[in-house]
């Protein structure tokens, strides 16, 4: 059965502070690894899409990492600022059929 | 570009009754998505329509959901009767095409409480 798992559950840091956010997945054959951003009350927003010969990329404060190989990708928070607290969704979209496999998150809060 | 929109953004209902909701994607968009997400986990497919057919309906309880998309481009979704543990946000997203690497777009959900 097809899996994402995020890690940590939750995270609580200082604004200002770096953090990072990991994903392993079990989704085979797999097609792509998208990271969402979900404030409270919002839909989620597309950060990063990442395919199969895509290592890292990056948008803006967001890096993203994905290893194949074992099946990983980190999320990495630069400077982090009050509006990045929400909830980071990793998912994985199965080569073929394209079905998106969704992680249940990582629900981030930023402390002044 | 105008976003994904949906109606109502709260709806609160005893168990037992009906409730729909609709959705407006982008336009020119094909692809249309419905998730149900439970508070506290990730949003998991309910349909996917592709222009006004059916992709994916392997997760709607179709004994009491249900969804349509006329003219393939607006959508609504019906729960018939409603449980309380249909209680959640449902969120409504759109693509250009099947997902692959389009960006998929979400609207900000329907917040539903079943009592």
């Amino acid at each position: 059965k097809n899996q994402v798992e995020q890690s940590p559950q939750s995270l609580i840091i200082l604004e200002g502070k770096n953090c990072t956010l990991q994903c392993n997945y079990t989704v085979s054959p797999f097609s792509n690894l998208r990271w969402y951003k979900q404030d409270t009350g919002r839909g989620p927003v597309s950060l990063t899409i990442m395919t199969f010969s895509e290592n890292t990329k990056s948008n803006g404060r967001y890096t993203a990492t994905l290893d194949a190989d074992t099946k990983q990708s980190s999320l990495h928070i630069t400077a982090s600022q009050l509006s990045d607290s929400a909830s980071y969704i990793c998912v994985v979209s199965e080569f073929g059929n394209e079905k998106l496999t969704f992680g249940t998150g990582t629900r981030l809060t930023i402390i002044p | 570009e105008a976003g994904v929109a949906q109606s109502p953004r709260y709806k609160i209902i005893e168990k037992r009754q009906s409730v729909a909701f609709w959705c407006n994607p982008i336009s020119g968009h094909a692809t249309l998505y419905w998730y149900q997400q439970i508070l506290g986990q990730g949003p998991k497919l309910l349909i996917q329509f592709q222009n006004n057919g059916v992709v994916d309906d392997s997760q709607l309880p179709k004994d009491r959901f249900s969804a349509e998309r006329l003219k393939g481009v607006d959508s609504t979704l019906k729960i018939q009767p409603a449980k309380l543990e249909d209680s959640a946000v449902y969120l409504c997203a759109s693509s250009p095409g099947r997902v692959g690497t389009y960006e998929q777009y979400f609207g900000p959900g329907t917040r539903l409480t079943v009592t």
